[in-house]
């Protein structure tokens, strides 16, 4: 069952623009939403994070943004940078009912042009 | 900055076979995860492990895997009798606090079954 949903497989943005990542979820139990990068052959790199009780949340250059009524969360990068160009995987946790188990959607590629 | 180191990198078994995957987290950190990767797949969630034993487990992670923390350092998955569908991307991840879910992950283990 697909929980957490990226329905963009891939992202292309040039360099200096806004990279926007969006994420859907069906489980309102979800109470921690997260963003992971990664790059091939490496583990998932945690990025940024969200609580269910706030709709924004920013770090730098990344900032991510939750519509808890449209069960959508959404990560903004800007300015984008070729070093950003990775997988990004969109991930919710239902807390400690669940053992803290990440649900991940299937992510999307982006990729940031000079 | 610390990491989680998984070995080997590549392990090629036969169907049937058994195999385990090691991992050691980082040193302060008390929960640990096991997930996986199929190819073109979303990262799945397997198992969660905490205070010596399983705290959480999926549907995937049925009695042919087994979880072990040996000592005081690694964090083991045994996969028993592997098969063909078993082939994915294996990664550990570890975190220092119950809220803390922005664990870190390894570089993940890739498992072939031929």
């Amino acid at each position: 069952d697909q929980q957490v949903k990226q329905n963009s497989p891939s992202l292309s943005v040039q360099e200096g623009r806004i990279s926007i990542l969006n994420c859907d979820y069906t489980n309102s139990m979800f109470d921690y939403f997260l963003w992971y990068k990664k790059y091939p052959a490496e583990g998932p790199t945690f990025l940024i994070s969200i609580s269910s009780i706030k709709d924004k949340n920013e770090d730098g250059r990344f900032t991510v943004f939750l519509n808890k009524s449209a069960k959508h969360l959404s990560l903004h990068i800007v300015p984008s940078q070729p070093g950003d160009s990775a997988v990004y995987f969109c991930a919710a946790s239902g807390g400690p009912n669940s053992g803290y188990a990440l649900n991940f959607g299937k992510g999307t590629s982006l990729l940031v042009t000079p | 900055e610390p990491e989680v180191t998984q070995t080997p990198s590549h392990q090629v078994t036969q169907m049937g076979q058994e195999v385990i995957l090691r991992c050691v987290p980082i040193s302060n950190h008390l929960y640990f995860y096991w997930y996986r990767q199929i190819l073109g797949q979303k990262v799945e969630f397997l198992v969660s492990f905490y205070n010596n034993e399983i705290s959480e487990k999926s549907e995937i992670f049925d009695d042919q895997f087994s979880v072990e923390r040996p000592d005081g350092s690694n964090f083991t998955l045994k996969i028993r009798s592997t098969k063909l569908e078993d082939s994915a991307m294996y990664f550990c991840a570890s975190s220092e606090r119950v809220a803390n879910y922005g664990y870190t992950f390894g570089s993940g283990t890739r498992l072939t079954v031929v």
